[in-house]
């Protein structure tokens, strides 16, 4: 599995965009890069994936950097719900399985 | 909207006792998972599932099975129960071939005495 490096916890102020990057320095050149979170007191939930090319959907963007060896989960607008520990997960799409590691605390404030 | 339950948030049980964590999902999802969740450690499967009556050895699966007799529950056993399975169990599934994507239940906090 690829080793991945994330800040402990970051604060961000309501409203404002965020940004949780990762790194992944040995990801294969298989491996997507998943991203989850967890809310207080809930189980993981998915946020996002993708391989080589930058993703979005309802709930953030994701960018990868050209060479993969790291990305950046981002939260247009965060809210107080975002207030959770956000895992930034390479894996292959296929026949893997997750391994989440000590995650990034967000901290949001009012 | 995808849903995964699990049968107690929070249980107290006694060392020694036989413990039961039943997981159910609606999604008609073949994979099934058993993770448990400890400060500083992460989280860690213990065992899945792909498929009915099929199971396989996480990376600490001692002191625990599972049971899959229908394709909707997976069900977690604590033989024995000792105090350093006090711990969040949480329970996932996911589409065969897309373990990568997971949908996980709310967790149960378990407190063994």
């Amino acid at each position: 599995d690829a080793k991945t490096t994330q800040p402990n916890s970051m604060e961000s102020n309501e409203e404002e965009p965020v940004h949780l990057p990762c790194n992944h320095s040995t990801i294969s050149g298989t491996d997507y890069i998943h991203w989850y979170r967890q809310l207080p007191s809930q189980g993981p939930e998915y946020v996002i994936h993708g391989l080589t090319s930058n993703v979005n959907n309802r709930m953030a963007s994701l960018a990868i950097a050209e060479d993969r060896k790291s990305s950046t989960l981002i939260l247009h607008r965060a809210t107080l719900r975002d207030a959770a520990v956000y895992y930034c997960i390479p894996g292959g799409n296929a026949g893997n399985m997750l391994t989440f590691g000590g995650g990034t605390r967000l901290m949001v404030k009012p | 909207d995808v849903k995964v339950t699990q049968s107690s948030r929070y249980l107290v049980k006694r060392t020694g006792e036989k413990v039961f964590l039943e997981c159910v999902q609606d999604m008609d999802h073949e994979n099934m998972f058993w993770y448990r969740q400890d400060p500083g450690l992460g989280l860690r499967l213990i065992y899945f599932s792909y498929d009915v009556k099929m199971k396989e050895k996480g990376d600490i699966p001692e002191g625990y099975s599972v049971s899959r007799e229908k394709k909707e529950r997976f069900s977690l056993i604590l033989e024995s129960a000792s105090t350093n399975q006090t711990s969040m169990y949480l329970c996932a599934s996911s589409l065969p071939g897309h373990q990568e994507t997971q949908y996980f239940g709310p967790g149960t906090r378990l407190l063994v005495l």
